[in-house]
């Protein structure tokens, strides 16, 4: 099974909500993370986990809070977005903890802030 | 700053000719590139991978090219087919698992 799901595949909140997007992996993969992408833009690394340990946080803001329950799942929590958030959310992993291999990512949760 | 780009953001090809993408990056220290193929509503797809240690892979119906003296990296598909129609993108892996995705080139086949 080399497939990487994500839920919801579409999320709509308020400025004022709190939500989740979730990951999952069972490929046995010691790496996994979280992109943001917008229209026609490549996908940014947000945060990477490696061996369940969030290693990168690329300077994020703290409405977005990662966690990661075990070594198969990913959450991205969500509270007080703005508007500009919306945006493709990928979540990916890999087999390595250190780097190397290539990332397998899900099809994204499409988020919308109103 | 430091960047990994593409020359030519839209690619028009007829079907049965052979596509070549084009990727320029500037980190020297980088080791280990990937390209990617995103279709419409989808995540990025894994198509080939290239380790700075070699200078040419080859997968079905693609080549990656990395010539590491002009920091510079091709994609080549051979026999374009219309599902071949999307937005591709290289990417540099810098420290750890940190991937940076170029612009990406989309590439339309013309049937």
């Amino acid at each position: 099974d080399t497939e990487v799901t994500q839920t919801p595949k579409h999320l709509v909140m308020g400025m004022t909500n709190k939500k989740s997007l979730k990951c999952e992996q069972h490929m046995g993969h010691r790496a996994m993370y979280w992109y943001k992408q917008k229209a026609k833009k490549p996908p940014e690394l947000m945060f990477v986990y490696s061996y369940e340990k969030l290693s990168i946080n690329e300077s994020v803001p703290s409405r977005f809070s990662p966690e990661c329950p075990n070594s198969s799942l990913l959450n991205l929590h969500l509270h007080a977005l703005q508007p500009e958030d919306s945006a493709l959310y990928l979540c990916a992993s890999s087999a390595s903890g250190t780097g190397g291999y290539e990332q397998y990512f899900g099809p994204g949760t499409r988020l919308t802030v109103t | 700053g430091e960047s990994v780009g593409l020359h030519l953001p839209t690619l028009s090809v007829q079907e049965g000719d052979n596509s070549i993408i084009n990727c320029a990056y500037s980190n020297s220290a980088s080791d280990y590139f990937i390209w990617y193929k995103q279709e419409s509503g989808k995540g990025p797809q894994f198509i080939i991978d290239i380790r700075s240690n070699m200078d040419k892979r080859q997968g079905q119906r693609v080549t990656v090219l990395l010539n590491k003296t002009v920091k510079h990296l091709s994609l080549q598909i051979a026999a374009t087919q219309p599902g071949d129609s999307a937005v591709y993108f290289c990417a540099e892996e810098r420290y750890g698992n940190k991937l940076v995705f170029g612009a990406g080139t989309i590439l339309r086949v013309k049937s």
